[in-house]
């Protein structure tokens, strides 16, 4: 069965304290994972699409990576206005369209 | 990236009555949208997958009669909620794809609160 799994499910940071997200995927074929930030009240916001093992992004503070198992947001030096909550989703080749969203990791940065 | 708007963002509505909710995006068509409820704290629950002039599939245990979605040019999708009642209470949200490369592009979310 496909599955998306996310961890951890919230984590708490100082300004400045880099971590990493991870999200695990176990899908019988990938099409790509997607990483979204999502505020509170609000539709994720889209960040990165990765597409094979090896694979890098960037945009500001933030990195996606992507291997053959799991990807994982790497976050530099955060400021309180990254606090969120990061949504992992993979598409599969099941199907046209089927994305599987993971759990999210809710993400507080402290000041 | 793509713009999807989603209207209203806010709803509050008597039980037994109908909302309806648009989901639009403003400059891309969108060959497939989909509709998603989120309970507090937890992730999104995809309900139903609408193509362009085809009828929905909906997810198991999504009532396709209280919950009626149309999908009528590839840049709107409507989800209206019938006979709404307390427990419909939730947010409510739609995405779009124009297929390739199949990033998906989310709308602001919909807040309906059924009194």
């Amino acid at each position: 069965e496909d599955q998306v799994t996310q961890s951890p499910e919230a984590l708490r940071l100082q300004e400045g304290e880099s971590s990493s997200l991870n999200c695990s995927y176990t899908v019988s074929g990938l099409r790509g994972l997607f990483w979204y930030r999502q505020d509170p009240g609000k539709g994720p916001e889209f960040l990165f699409t990765l597409y094979s093992a090896g694979e890098e992004k960037e945009k500001e503070r933030l990195k996606a990576t992507l291997t053959k198992k799991e990807s994982f947001l790497h976050i530099t030096a955060p400021k309180p206005e990254d606090s969120a909550t990061y949504l992992c989703a993979v598409r599969t080749t099941s199907g046209t369209y089927k994305y599987i969203f993971g759990t999210g990791t809710r993400l507080k940065v402290l000041a | 990236g793509a713009v999807v708007s989603q209207h209203p963002s806010r709803v509050i509505c008597k039980s037994g009555t109908s909302v309806k909710i648009e989901c639009r995006s403003l400059d891309f068509q969108a060959t497939t949208m989909f509709w998603y409820r989120q309970f507090p704290k937890q992730s999104l629950m995809l309900m139903a997958t609408s193509n362009e002039g085809s009828k929905a599939t909906y997810e198991q245990g999504v009532e396709k009669d209280k919950f009626l979605i149309n999908h009528a040019s590839l840049t709107l999708s409507t989800l209206t909620v019938t006979s709404a009642h307390p427990e419909d209470s939730s947010f409510y949200i739609c995405s779009a794809t124009s297929g390739m490369p199949g990033e998906l592009f989310f709308g602001e979310g919909s807040r309906l609160t059924v009194l």
